[in-house]
Order: C-alpha cells, then sequence, then structure tokens
C-alpha cells in the first residue's frame, strides 16, 4: 500500500541553525501538510499546500518557516533559525484531493530536538 | 479557537472486553470528523472519515457514530484484542486543516 515517506526519522539540530525536513507524500496525492506534536500536546496544524501554493497555515507558521515542493515528489518543511519551541515530533501528510470525505495520510515523523 | 475534546484519556480493559470512545467538537461549521488509530512509533493510521449527520460507519470489530447538531462522536470497538491497543485520536476538519483532540490511550490485557 502506498505510504508517505518522512527523512530524517531524528534530527538534532543546534538552536539558531537552520533545519529541513522532507517528506515524499503518496505519488497521486495534490494536496500536503505539516503538523507538529510538541510532547504531551495536541497534534496542531501548521501549513497545507496545493497546486504549487500554501492554501491555509496556522499562526505557529511565522516567517521562519517555508514549505516547498521543490522536483514534483518532495514536498520540504524548513526552519530558518531554529529555536528550543521548535522541538517536536513533525509530521507530513498528503491527501489526494479537499473532499471533505478524504483522509490524510501521514507519515511516521520526524523528531526534531534543538539543543 | 475551535476545541476538541476526547474521552476517556486512557482506558485499560481485558481481552474480549467491548469498549467506546467519546469525541467532543465544535457544531458549527462541520465539515468532516476524521477517526485514527496512532500505535507508538508508527503513523497514525486512517480509520474513518464521517461527513453526514447520522453517519455510522464499520471496519471490522470497529465502528463509529457521528452527530453534527450536537457535536460528538462515538467510536466502538468490539471483544477487544491486544493488537487493538493504540492512541486513538478523533480530528475536526474545518477547511483543509485538521483540529486533533488529545486522543484516548487503549490498552488491551490479555
Amino acid at each position: 500500500e502506498p505510504e508517505v515517506t518522512q527523512t530524517p526519522s531524528h534530527q538534532v539540530t543546534q538552536m539558531g541553525q537552520e533545519v529541513i525536513l522532507r517528506c515524499v507524500p503518496i505519488s497521486n496525492h495534490l494536496y500536503f501538510y505539516w503538523y507538529r506534536q510538541i510532547l504531551g500536546q495536541k497534534v496542531e496544524f501548521l501549513v497545507s499546500f496545493y497546486n504549487n501554493e500554501i492554501s491555509e497555515k496556522s499562526e505557529i507558521f511565522d516567517d521562519q518557516f517555508s514549505v516547498e515542493r521543490p522536483d514534483g515528489s518532495n514536498f520540504t518543511l524548513k526552519i530558518r533559525s531554529t529555536k528550543l519551541e521548535d522541538s517536536a515530533m513533525y509530521f507530513c501528510a498528503s491527501s489526494v484531493s479537499r473532499g471533505y470525505n478524504q483522509p490524510q495520510h501521514f507519515g511516521d515523523g520526524t523528531r526534531l530536538s534543538i539543543l | 479557537i475551535l476545541n476538541v475534546e476526547q474521552s476517556p484519556q486512557s482506558l485499560h480493559v481485558q481481552e474480549g472486553d467491548s469498549t467506546n470512545f467519546t469525541c467532543s467538537f465544535p457544531s458549527s461549521n462541520f465539515y468532516a470528523l476524521h477517526w485514527y488509530r496512532w500505535e507508538t512509533a508508527k503513523s497514525p493510521e486512517a480509520l474513518f472519515v464521517m461527513t453526514l449527520n447520522g453517519d455510522e460507519k464499520k471496519k471490522g470489530r470497529i465502528s463509529a457514530t457521528l452527530n453534527t447538531k450536537e457535536g460528538y462522536s462515538y467510536l466502538y470497538i468490539k471483544g477487544s484484542q491486544p493488537e487493538d491497543s493504540a492512541t486513538y485520536l478523533c480530528a475536526f476538519q474545518g477547511g483543509n486543516k485538521l483540529v486533533f483532540g488529545a486522543g484516548t490511550i487503549l490498552r488491551v490485557k490479555s
């Protein structure tokens, strides 16, 4: 069964450094998402992406964050200057369409640890 | 601020018991309600997407109901098995994004 793949599974970065999290969504999916879960908190939405542009973003997704689909298969989340509070599990998801009866399929996540 | 609540927070049952969990969500601007099953160190697995008031969906021993007027959904597991042990998440869909509850942790003892 097709799945969403994320790399790396764990990323350790010094505060202030840039980090790029990578995702390969399911191949025929058109909508892409990033979510995160800070330890002990709920999974929270960051951004959705369609047709090479952001379709919705949360308050968390400030100027330090950006997303890109550089080559038609990868979908990346960049954090420009990481902060301690960016430590979290980051999940990529994709869906075949925007239809409200369509599930979002999640990857295994990248654990980001900021030192 | 959209708030999705799940109860109970955790549940320990014996193998063979039937169990159910609740998800409460805003009754306005409803698009869909998603249920996920999430095992440790794995990705959340989509169980159901429910869109219509009164919807009932079933997948094996797991079923779910939806009441959009009062803003709740129930997830039922009949005859729990140890492999059902996981965190069960519900998520309210408003627009593109999913707003998640905190989850119900289910542990099934054999």
